[in-house]
Order: C-alpha cells, then sequence, then structure tokens
C-alpha cells in the first residue's frame, strides 16, 4: 500500500475536465515536498506530465495542470481526449520510510468514453 | 537530445541473477542522480534503487535491499543494476530514469529508459 494515495480509476467523456487526487500526509506532501506527476501508456515509458507541484515541461499541452494544498494535490486535465487513455502516477519524497524515500501514488486508470 | 538506452533484461529462474544496464547521452552523466523504478504486471510504479552523481549515496526500497545491488560508471556513462536471488515478484518492466531537481523533495524523474523486461520464472 502507498503512502500516496489515488483512486483506482476516473472516467469522463471527451472534452470534459477531471481531476485525480493525491492524498499524503505529514511526512511527505504535508513536510513541503513537491507533487509531480507522471502519464504511463502501454508499452511505453513514463512520461512526466507536470514537475514541482504545477510546471508542465516542454511540449505538454496546458490541458494539464497540478495543484498542491496541505497534504493532498490533484492532477486537472481539461478538454479530454482519446488518447489522454493511460495510468496516472503522483510522486512525491517522503522524510519518514526506510527504504527509498521517493514514492509513487499507486496509479489512477483514466478511461476516456 | 537526453537519451537512456537500456540492455539486459530476460528470463532468470528464482534464485537466480540478472544484469541491467542504461546507457546515458545528452547530458554530463556525472552531475545527476540516477534510478531504477519497475512496473510489474498488475502494480503500479516502484521505486528500486537510486544513486547519487559520484555514487556514494545509495538507496534502495525494502523489497529489494540486500538482493539487488546499483552502481554506475561514470568514465561510460553507464547506470547498473545487478540482480541476485531474484524473486517470482521481481518479475516486472524496469526503468532507468535521470533524476532532476535542487534538493531531496524536489526530485522528479524528467527522463527515462525504454523499459527492460525482466521475468522471473523456473
Amino acid at each position: 500500500q502507498s503512502v500516496l494515495a489515488q483512486p483506482p480509476s476516473v472516467s469522463g467523456a471527451p472534452g470534459q475536465r477531471i481531476t485525480i487526487s493525491c492524498t499524503g500526509s505529514t511526512s511527505n506532501i504535508g513536510a513541503g515536498s513537491d507533487i509531480h506527476w507522471y502519464q504511463h501508456l502501454p508499452q511505453t515509458a513514463p512520461k512526466l506530465l507536470i514537475y514541482g507541484n504545477n510546471n508542465r515541461p516542454s511540449g505538454v499541452p496546458d490541458r494539464f495542470s497540478g495543484s498542491k494544498s496541505g497534504t493532498s494535490a490533484s492532477l486537472a486535465i481539461t478538454g479530454l481526449q482519446a488518447d489522454d487513455e493511460a495510468d496516472y502516477y503522483c510522486q512525491s519524497y517522503d522524510n519518514g520510510l526506510s527504504g527509498s524515500p521517493w514514492v509513487f501514488g499507486g496509479g489512477t486508470k483514466l478511461t476516456v468514453l | 537530445e537526453v537519451q537512456l538506452l537500456q540492455s539486459g533484461g530476460d528470463l532468470a529462474q528464482p534464485g537466480g541473477s540478472l544484469r541491467l544496464s542504461c546507457a546515458a547521452s545528452g547530458f554530463t552523466f556525472s552531475d545527476f542522480a540516477m534510478t531504477w523504478v519497475r512496473r510489474a504486471p498488475g502494480k503500479g510504479l516502484e521505486c528500486v534503487s537510486s544513486i547519487n552523481g559520484p555514487g556514494d549515496t545509495i538507496f534502495y526500497a525494502d523489497s529489494v535491499k540486500g538482493r539487488f545491488t546499483i552502481s554506475r560508471d561514470n568514465s561510460k556513462n553507464t547506470l547498473y543494476l545487478r540482480m541476485d536471488s531474484l524473486r517470482v515478484e521481481d518479475a516486472a518492466i524496469y526503468y532507468c530514469a535521470k533524476l532532476q531537481g535542487a534538493t531531496y523533495p524536489t526530485y522528479h524523474f524528467d527522463y527515462w529508459g525504454q523499459g527492460s523486461l525482466v521475468t522471473v520464472s523456473s
């Protein structure tokens, strides 16, 4: 069980807006650690979508945005498109773990109806 | 252009060993921490191991500690993952990734390798 909790699935129709939540704790998001988001399509490498809570790498459309508040964060996708269908992961740094301090959420499967 | 080219994925028996490699180009390899991330069938992403630029600070997930060894050869711009005492649950696609950030709490994975399939079965 991940220290960052995400809903297992979300869905939306083309053109709609969806959000994916990422809930952490006082040892990660609440401690001020940045939140980053990745898109993972089958048979491809994960792709950095949002870094530093709300920054988009070059080439990522502004339909994707991130926010953070307290011990939670969210990824929003507007103008949903068929090729947005993928798995989405949040990632952060946790200062309370014995192993690797960089952790991922459990992932959220986005289905475009 | 940053490129991470992986090799070494294969089939191994439980208890066996494998070594993955990740050849980097397009950036000053020795300046950046690197990591191995895996995704097992039906599961999410897991950060397996990370190593800093000089190679003297290393982290391992509890699930692989004592069995996996991360290393790097900065003269060859190559990252390695030696996997010993393999278990069925280690079967996954393994990705190498470059870490980017100013401090540990800001670190994220900005470039990824293409993935290496590791199968563990008798």
